[in-house]
C-alpha cells in the first residue's frame, strides 16, 4: 500500500546548522508531496508542497524537491532557528479523477521531531 | 476567521464511558476529516466526510461514529471507550477543488481513558 517513511528522531541542532529530514514514500500512482510542521502544542500547519516531479516546494527558508527516480522528497534548511524547533511530518496524496472527491486524504509519515538550540 | 475549533482540548475517562469530540469550522469547507495521532506511528485517518450527509471510513474507523448533518460540523463518537483510545484527536478541513489538499487542523483534543 501507499506509505510514507521519515527519518526518526528527534533531531537536535545548534542554531544556524544545516538541517536535513529524509522522506521516502511508496505509491502506486503519481502523488503529491507536503512537509506539515507541528509547533508545540498546535495542530498541523502545510508548510510546502510539491505536485510533480522535481517540481521544488519552498517556505519560509525550507525546500524540498520531489524526486521521482529515488521517490524522496527531503525537507532541507540552510540556516535553522531556535524557532524552527517542532515535529515535521512528510505527507503525500494521490491525484487524479478518481479520488478527487477524497479532498485532503493524506497518508502522514510518523513525524520527526526537531530541537534547535541557541 | 475562527478556523477549525475543536472542543474539548482535554478529556479524560473511564472505560466503557461514551462521549463526543466536537469539531466545528466556518469556511464552508466541503471536506472534514478526524486524525488520531499517536507516538511514533505519524496521523491516522479515522473517518472523513466531503460534504453534507456524506462520510467514508479511513484507516482506523473501529470504534469510531461520525456524522455530517451540516456543512460546518463533524463530531466524532466514542461509542464506548478503550484505553487503546488514549490518544491526540485532531479534525481537519479543506476546500474540495484546487485547494483540496491544503488541510487546515485544529489545535486537537487530548483524550485519555483509564
Amino acid at each position: 500500500g501507499d506509505s510514507v517513511t521519515q527519518m526518526e528522531g528527534p533531531v537536535t541542532l545548534s542554531e544556524e546548522a544545516f538541517l536535513t529530514i529524509n522522506c521516502t514514500y511508496t505509491a502506486t500512482g503519481y502523488p503529491s508531496l507536503f512537509w506539515y510542521v507541528q509547533y508545540p502544542g498546535e495542530g498541523l500547519q502545510l508548510l510546502l508542497k510539491a505536485t510533480k516531479a522535481d517540481d521544488k516546494g519552498s517556505n519560509k527558508g525550507f525546500e524540498a524537491t520531489y524526486r521521482k527516480e529515488t521517490t524522496s522528497f527531503h525537507l532541507e534548511k540552510g540556516s535553522v532557528q531556535v524557532s524552527d524547533s517542532a515535529v515535521y511530518f512528510c505527507a503525500l496524496n494521490l491525484l487524479g479523477g478518481l479520488i478527487y472527491n477524497q479532498g485532503g486524504k493524506l497518508i502522514f509519515g510518523q513525524g520527526t521531531e526537531l530541537s534547535v538550540k541557541p | 476567521n475562527a478556523g477549525v475549533t475543536q472542543t474539548p482540548k482535554f478529556q479524560v475517562l473511564k472505560t466503557g464511558q461514551s462521549m463526543t469530540l466536537q469539531c466545528a469550522q466556518d469556511m464552508n469547507h466541503e471536506y472534514m476529516s478526524w486524525y488520531r495521532q499517536d507516538p511514533g506511528m505519524g496521523l491516522r485517518l479515522i473517518h472523513y466526510s466531503v460534504g453534507a450527509g456524506i462520510t467514508d471510513q479511513g484507516e482506523v474507523p473501529n470504534g469510531y461514529n461520525v456524522s455530517r448533518s451540516t456543512t460546518e460540523d463533524f463530531p466524532l463518537r466514542l461509542l464506548s471507550a478503550a484505553p487503546s483510545q488514549t490518544s491526540v484527536y485532531f479534525c481537519a478541513s479543506a476546500r474540495t477543488g484546487t485547494d483540496r489538499e491544503k488541510l487546515l487542523f485544529g489545535s486537537g483534543t487530548q483524550l485519555s481513558v483509564l
